[in-house]
């Protein structure tokens, strides 16, 4: 079975600055990746995904996250946040096909962006 | 685009009350899923399906039952409401398995008194 971890649940940055949130995941084979976001009131919308190929992988709104096998890590960035990034991202890890896939959220980290 | 339609969006009702939560989705998605999001626990999977007349067992399926009437329409079903039932739902889709991107609906949210 899969897992993931997201250590940091509350983190606060500058308007301007650079944003890296934290996703560490446990599972033996090969797993797809996904950065979800959550703004208030709203459901989860998919930022970015990796599958395969280029371990750098873009997103919407100037996201990226980065895959690194040895470390088990898919760590989201951002070069320069803005106000409207405060939501809630969800770190999430799927394995399996079809019928038998299974998705696995983190606890989730709330980005709050100050003046 | 792709869209998922839950109802009502707001629910209050008493411990061992009967409670339905409704998802639509016009995606032409197989599969559909009902999630709960409680704080410190992320989204945890409550039972899924992927077809009409299908159910699958999620990881925290106690106190729920679900059915799936036809592509577009599942539902999630409290017969007895405790208060640790009270929690933010969601309902979603996916065309081929979770490995593919998932489409959430806005949740509901259920109290439990």
């Amino acid at each position: 079975a899969q897992s993931v971890t997201q250590p940091d649940a509350r983190v606060t940055v500058s308007e301007g600055a650079s944003l890296q949130l934290r996703c560490k995941y446990s599972y033996s084979g090969t797993p797809y990746l996904f950065w979800y976001v959550q703004y208030p009131r709203q459901g989860l919308q998919l930022l970015l995904k990796y599958y395969s190929g280029d371990p750098v992988v873009q997103g919407v709104n100037g996201f990226e996250a980065e895959f690194i096998k040895s470390n088990s890590s898919f760590h989201l960035r951002k070069a320069s946040v803005h106000w409207s990034d405060s939501a809630v991202y969800f770190c999430a890890v799927s394995a399996g096909q079809g019928t038998g896939s299974k998705l696995s959220f983190g606890k989730g980290a709330k980005l709050t962006v100050s003046p | 685009e792709a869209a998922v339609t839950q109802s009502p969006r707001n629910k209050v009702t008493v411990t061992g009350g009967n409670v339905t939560l409704s998802c639509r989705q016009t995606n032409s998605h197989n599969y559909m899923y009902w999630y709960r999001q409680d704080t410190g626990h992320g989204l945890r999977l409550i039972h899924y399906s992927y077809g009409a007349g299908n159910l699958q067992i999620g990881d925290v399926p106690d106190g729920y039952k679900a059915t799936r009437t036809t592509q577009e329409d599942f539902f999630l079903l409290l017969e007895l409401a405790s208060p640790s039932q009270t929690s933010l739902y969601f309902c979603a889709s996916s065309d081929q398995g979770q490995t593919t991107e998932v489409f959430f609906g806005k949740g509901t949210r259920l109290t439990v008194v």
